[in-house]
């Protein structure tokens, strides 16, 4: 089973709009931790922002809102007025606790949002 | 610079000759990662570093891949006897995590996109 679903390949946004990002997760880790990255087509990846599972208020920075609703185990990223740099593979991400005492991060498969002029 | 550089940023090779893969993380950071992407999916782990012991080696696909972290700071990966299938962008990133707390995000390099004809 995945770990980590995002199930919009690709999005289309007019600029100035706001977009949400689906991405859900599974895990019975109780202690997690979900990220958003970027990735723009030069290939680098930019961390967005965080959730830790503990968290009582939905992470924010700047434009960027994550919707954390932990019991249906969603974790949506909001891109509020889009501009047309926002274009670029997005990636949803969960770090987790392993049964060695570790940790690692999974990655989900990305949605491609190109903003419209 | 003050972020992940690796190196080099492209790698062409002949099927069955050996790659090595160079990461040199953010200073001071203790976790290290190493990630396959293949084109248009997401990062996949291949291994984690904390300082210079390997915990974690279950991504890495066959007795091929092989990775090193002798000092606790640049690591290598090597991949011997390479194959068409082992195509692919190949990420480093590193962390503070866990020398502070849990929300500490991975910092990427750039990558290293590896051919093999």
């Amino acid at each position: 089973a995945q770990k980590i679903t995002q199930t919009q390949p690709g999005m289309f946004v007019q600029e100035k709009e706001a977009v949400t990002l689906d991405c859900t997760y599974d895990t019975s880790d109780p202690s997690y931790g979900l990220f958003w990255y970027k990735q723009p087509s030069s290939g680098e990846m930019i961390f967005l922002i965080y959730q830790g599972s503990y968290d009582q208020q939905n992470a924010t920075e700047g434009r960027y809102s994550l919707n954390f609703q932990k019991a249906r185990k969603s974790a949506n990223l909001v891109i509020s007025a889009s501009q047309l740099g926002d274009s670029a593979m997005y990636f949803c991400a969960m770090r987790e606790s392993t049964t060695s005492g570790t940790y690692k991060y999974i990655f989900g498969t990305g949605t491609r949002l190109k903003v419209l002029a | 610079g003050a972020g992940v550089s690796q190196s080099p940023r492209y790698k062409v090779a002949k099927r069955g000759q050996d790659v090595a893969l160079r990461c040199d993380p953010i200073s001071g950071h203790v976790s290290l990662f190493w990630y396959q992407q293949a084109l248009g999916q997401g990062p996949e782990f291949l291994t984690y570093f904390q300082n210079e012991a390997q915990l974690d080696k279950s991504g890495l696909p066959s007795d091929r891949f092989f990775a090193e972290r002798p000092e606790g700071s640049v690591s290598t990966l090597k991949i011997q006897r390479t194959q068409q299938e082992d195509s692919a962008v190949y990420l480093c990133a590193s962390s503070l995590e866990p020398k502070t707390g849990r929300n500490q995000p991975q910092h990427f390099g750039d990558g290293t996109r590896l051919s093999i004809l």
